[in-house]
């Protein structure tokens, strides 16, 4: 089975500042990796994906993750963040095949962005 | 094009009453995946629905089913209500059988057991 761990649950940061999320997961198989946002009273909304390929994946809002499977990790990062961009992050990833489509989620990282 | 529909928005039960939800999913998707976010946590998976038949299952129990329509649709229903299934129950769509596709969520159904 699959696990995500959410490294932080809260991270504070002035605006114009970078950012980075950790996200680490186990899998004994190959996975594929997403980051997901989600704003206050509302549904989740995909920032980037990992399927295969380069490791680097830039998504929506200038958002970018790096994929590291030697450390079993998918970090996500900004250089330069905006008061938008408070909100809850999620890591997930899911395997391929049948169980396609079956999401496992860490517990989310609240973005706090300070002007 | 519209994309993933969930109906109600907020939903007050009490313990021990039935619930059903209702999730449209974006034009052209197939398969529908329901997940439940407590406060605070990231969503749990519950079943996922493609072709008429619950493909995958969750660790929820019997009390949770659902079923998928012939348009694609999907309903969730929760018997025997408790005060721990207060929750956003999402919906998500795909489109199965093209690989990596990733899922498309409604914006939930706010459920709170009195």
């Amino acid at each position: 089975a699959q696990s995500v761990t959410q490294l932080d649950s809260q991270v504070p940061v002035f605006e114009e500042a970078p950012v980075e999320l950790r996200c680490n997961y186990s899998s004994s198989v190959s996975v594929y990796l997403f980051w997901y946002v989600q704003y206050p009273n509302q549904g989740l909304q995909l920032l980037l994906k990992y399927l295969s390929g380069s490791t680097l994946v830039k998504g929506i809002n200038g958002f970018e993750a790096e994929f590291n499977k030697s450390q079993t990790s998918f970090h996500l990062r900004k250089p330069s963040v905006h008061i938008s961009d408070t909100a809850e992050y999620f890591c997930a990833v899911s395997k391929g095949g049948t169980s396609y489509g079956k999401l496992t989620f860490g517990q989310g990282t609240i973005l706090t962005v300070h002007p | 094009d519209a994309g993933v529909t969930q109906s109600p928005t907020h939903l007050i039960k009490t313990r021990g009453q039935q619930v059903t939800l209702r999730c449209s999913p974006k034009s052209g998707h197939d398969t529908v995946s329901w997940y439940q976010q407590a406060l605070g946590q990231g969503p749990q998976f519950i079943f996922q629905y493609y072709e008429e038949e619950e493909r995958q299952r969750g660790n929820f129990p019997d009390r949770f089913s659902g079923h998928q329509f012939p348009n694609y649709s999907s309903e969730l229903n929760v018997n025997a209500l408790l005060l721990g299934d207060s929750a956003l129950y999402l919906c998500a769509s795909t489109l199965s059988g093209t690989g990596a596709q990733p899922q498309h969520f409604g914006d939930g159904t706010r459920l709170s057991i009195l």
